[in-house]
C-alpha cells in the first residue's frame, strides 16, 4: 500500500533556528501533499496544501513566510519553519494520496515530526 | 465550512467489551474516513465510506455511514488492548482536503 515517510521524527533546537521537515511518498507520485499541525490533545489542523511545481496554498491564519513549503518533485515536499520560536513547538504531520492507484485511495499520513523549540 | 463532532471525546472500557464511537457532520458527507492515532505518531488508515448506508468491516472494527450521509459510527467488538488510541473521523472537503473531528481517546482496561 501507499507509504508516506516523514523525517525527522523529533527535533529539538534553539529559538531562532530554521527547521526543515521532509515528507516523501515512497511508492507513488503525489502532485499534492498536505501539511497539518496538531497541538496536544487536539485534532489535526490543516496548514497548507503543497502543490508540485507551483506555490503552496495556505489556510487562513497560517503565515506563509513563517512556514515555507517547497514541492520540487513528485515524491517530496518540505516544510521549513523559519526562525522558530517556542510557540512554534508542535507536532507536524504530512499526508498524500495516490491518485493513480486503483479505486478511490485515502490520504496516507507520515509518522509526524515533533518540534520542540527551546 | 463543514464541522465534524465526535462523541464521546474519551472512552474507557473493560477489555472484551464492545464500544461505539460516533461522528456527526454539519453537512452531507461525500467521503468519510476513519483513522487511528497513537500519541505522538502518525495516522493509520482504517476505513473509507462513501455511499449512504455503506458498512465496512476489518477484523473486529465495523464502520457505517448512515443513509442521510451526515453521521458515521465506528464499532469495536470484543475490545483488546491493541485497540487503544485516538480515533479520528475525517471528511472530504474537495480538492483532496480533509477536515477532522476532535478525536475520541480510547482506553482499554485489562
Amino acid at each position: 500500500g501507499a507509504v508516506v515517510s516523514q523525517h525527522p521524527s523529533w527535533v529539538i533546537c534553539k529559538s531562532g533556528t530554521s527547521v526543515k521537515i521532509e515528507c516523501r511518498s515512497l511508492d507513488f507520485q503525489a502532485t499534492t501533499m498536505f501539511w497539518y499541525r496538531q497541538f496536544p490533545k487536539q485534532s489535526l489542523m490543516l496548514m497548507a496544501t503543497s502543490n508540485e511545481g507551483s506555490k503552496a496554498t495556505y489556510e487562513q491564519g497560517v503565515e506563509k513566510d513563517k512556514f515555507l513549503i517547497n514541492h520540487a518533485s513528485l515524491t517530496l515536499s518540505t516544510l521549513t519553519v523559519t526562525s522558530a520560536h517556542p510557540e512554534d513547538s508542535s507536532f507536524y504531520i504530512c499526508s498524500a494520496r495516490d491518485l493513480i492507484g486503483p479505486g478511490n485511495q485515502p490520504q496516507h499520513f507520515g509518522d509526524g515530526t515533533r518540534l520542540s523549540i527551546l | 465550512s463543514q464541522e465534524l463532532e465526535q462523541s464521546p471525546q474519551s472512552l474507557i472500557v473493560q477489555e472484551g467489551k464492545n464500544l461505539t464511537i460516533n461522528c456527526t457532520s454539519s453537512k452531507t458527507l461525500y467521503g468519510l474516513y476513519w483513522y487511528k492515532q497513537k500519541y505522538g505518531e502518525g495516522l493509520i488508515f482504517l476505513m473509507m465510506l462513501q455511499k449512504g448506508g455503506e458498512e465496512k468491516s476489518h477484523e473486529k472494527i465495523t464502520a457505517k455511514l448512515d443513509e442521510k450521509k451526515q453521521q458515521s459510527s465506528l464499532h469495536i467488538t470484543a475490545s483488546q488492548p491493541s485497540h487503544a488510541g485516538i480515533y479520528l473521523c475525517g471528511a472530504d472537503q474537495g480538492a483532496q482536503k480533509l477536515v477532522f473531528g476532535q478525536g475520541t481517546r480510547l482506553t482499554i482496561n485489562p
